[in-house]
C-alpha cells in the first residue's frame, strides 16, 4: 500500500498569504495525485488532478506540481473561503490512499 | 446536476450488518467508475471499495476485505455497500463517490454508520 505524508499537519495563515502544501509518497506514481478541500460538514471537493490540472470550476490560485514520489499544492494569495483541511489522493496503486490531510486556519 | 444520495446509514451492534445505498442521477452512471469513501469521526479519508462500470471488477480496502460487498444496479443508477460483521472502527461516515478515470469528481453528502461495542 502506498502512503503518503502530508505536512505540515497544521498551517496558521493570513489572507493574501501565499502557501504551499506538501504531499510525499512511500513509492514512485508518476503524476497520479489529486488534491481535495474539505470544509467542516461538507464532503471533499476535487481541486486538482494528475498533479497539476485544475478541476471545473476552480479558481486560478490554486496550483499544482510535482511527480514521481514528491508534490504541492499552491495557494498564491488566501481568500477566506480557502481556510479548510487539503487531502491529497494517489491513484496509481489501489487501494487509492489518502493523506492524512493538512489544516490550513486562520491566524 | 449531478446528484449522489446516500441512505442505509444507522447505529448497528458490533457484529452486525447494514446495506448502504447511493441513489445517483445528473450524469451518465452506468459508464463510470464508483467509490465508496469513510471518514470516522474527525479523522481523515479512506478509499474502501471501488466498482468499474459494469461491476465486473470490484476492490477492497484490506481493512473491510472478505467483510464489505460492493455492487451496483444500472437500471436504477444504485450503488450498494454491504456491510458486514461490523466493528467500532467501522464506525464512519460513508460517502458515495464517482471516479472520473483521474480522481473522484462527485461527492454524495454522506450517510453515519456509528457501530456500538
Amino acid at each position: 500500500e502506498i502512503v503518503l505524508t502530508q505536512s505540515p499537519a497544521t498551517l496558521s495563515l493570513s489572507p493574501g498569504d501565499r502557501v504551499s502544501l506538501s504531499c510525499r509518497a512511500s513509492q514512485g506514481i508518476s503524476s497520479y495525485l489529486a488534491w481535495y478541500q474539505q470544509k467542516p460538514g461538507q464532503a471533499p471537493r476535487l481541486l486538482i488532478y494528475d498533479a497539476s490540472n485544475r478541476a471545473t470550476g476552480i479558481p486560478a490560485r490554486f496550483s499544482g506540481s510535482g511527480s514521481g514520489t514528491d508534490f504541492a499544492l499552491t495557494i498564491s494569495s488566501l481568500e477566506p473561503e480557502d481556510f479548510a483541511v487539503y487531502y491529497c489522493q494517489q491513484r496509481s496503486n489501489w487501494p487509492f490512499t489518502f493523506g492524512p490531510g493538512t489544516k490550513v486556519d486562520i491566524k | 446536476e449531478v446528484q449522489l444520495v446516500e441512505s442505509g446509514g444507522g447505529l448497528v451492534q458490533s457484529g452486525g450488518s447494514l446495506r448502504l445505498s447511493c441513489a445517483a442521477s445528473g450524469f451518465s452512471f452506468s459508464t463510470s467508475a464508483m467509490h465508496w469513501v469513510r471518514q470516522a469521526p474527525g479523522k481523515g479519508l479512506e478509499c474502501v471499495s471501488a466498482i468499474n462500470y459494469n461491476g465486473v471488477s470490484t476492490y477492497y480496502a484490506n481493512s473491510v476485505k472478505g467483510r464489505f460487498t460492493i455492487s451496483r444496479d444500472n437500471s436504477k443508477n444504485t450503488l450498494f455497500l454491504q456491510m458486514g460483521s461490523l466493528r467500532p472502527e467501522d464506525m464512519a461516515v460513508y460517502y458515495c463517490a464517482r471516479f472520473s478515470g483521474v480522481a473522484i469528481d462527485y461527492w454524495g453528502q454522506g450517510t453515519l454508520v456509528t457501530v456500538s461495542a
